[in-house]
């Protein structure tokens, strides 16, 4: 049974690092064709990928957020952690983490998501 | 990047009725071994999105076979055969040909 939790801080101020840390139960990091992903919702509004990483230290990032993202992994802690920086209000929203199969270079699919994590920037 | 425009952005449905929602990338979704990898999920209200169908037309494990996917290049349809009250919620496709990227979404409710 595949399980996945998000946790990290509910607030954040501006300009501030966010840590998000994702663990997981069922699967091994280091198994061929598996990866955990990062997603976010702002309130409202549609799903945005965010950053993966793969069972073979490929790390893959939005295009628009590259510069902000840090995506690592910690397979014996089944853990996967991504740091976002210079956090604004506009990345006000609920942060998913997933497990993700692979085929080969970007094709695959999300088939295991977490309850996800609210993340509220503010003052 | 490749953009996913989905259409209508909301819908409301008679249950029993069927229901249909479009999914168009601003480029071809095939790749060169002849597959396109084009998913559709569910959000449910207050719920993490769930795995619907991939690869354009095949039904995760567990969904109901109300829902189908089909299309291919640039436009593809979800359809749902006769709509229940549990299908409320967001419907989103995503592309994962050239890194990943999900459509706006379309919210669906029961009339």
């Amino acid at each position: 049974q595949i399980t996945l939790k998000e946790s990290g801080p509910t607030l954040v101020k501006p300009t501030q690092t966010l840590t998000l840390t994702c663990t997981f139960s069922g699967f091994s990091l280091t198994t061929s064709g598996v990866g955990v992903g990062w997603i976010r919702q702002p309130p409202g509004q549609a799903l945005e990928w965010l950053a993966v990483t793969y069972w073979n230290g490929d790390n893959r990032y939005s295009p628009l957020l590259h510069s902000r993202l840090t995506i690592t992994k910690d397979a014996s802690r089944n853990q996967v952690v991504l740091t976002m920086t210079n956090m604004d209000p506009v990345d006000t929203a609920t942060y998913y983490c997933a497990h993700r199969l692979v085929y080969f270079d970007w094709a695959g699919l999300f088939d295991y998501w977490g309850q996800g994590t609210p993340v509220t920037v503010s003052s | 990047d490749i953009v996913m425009t989905q259409n209508p952005l909301f819908l409301s449905v008679t249950p029993g009725q069927p229901a249909s929602i479009s999914c168009k990338s601003s480029q071809s979704l095939l790749h060169a071994n002849g597959k396109t990898y084009l998913d559709w999920y569910l959000q449910r209200p207050g719920q993490p999105p769930q795995l619907l169908i991939y690869e354009v037309s095949n039904r995760f494990s567990g969904v109901s076979d109300r829902f189908s996917g089909s299309g291919s290049g640039t436009d593809f349809t979800l359809r749902i055969s006769r709509v229940e009250a549990e299908d409320v919620g967001a419907y989103y496709c995503m592309q994962s040909r050239q890194a990943l990227t999900f459509g706006g979404g379309t919210k669906v409710d029961i009339k």
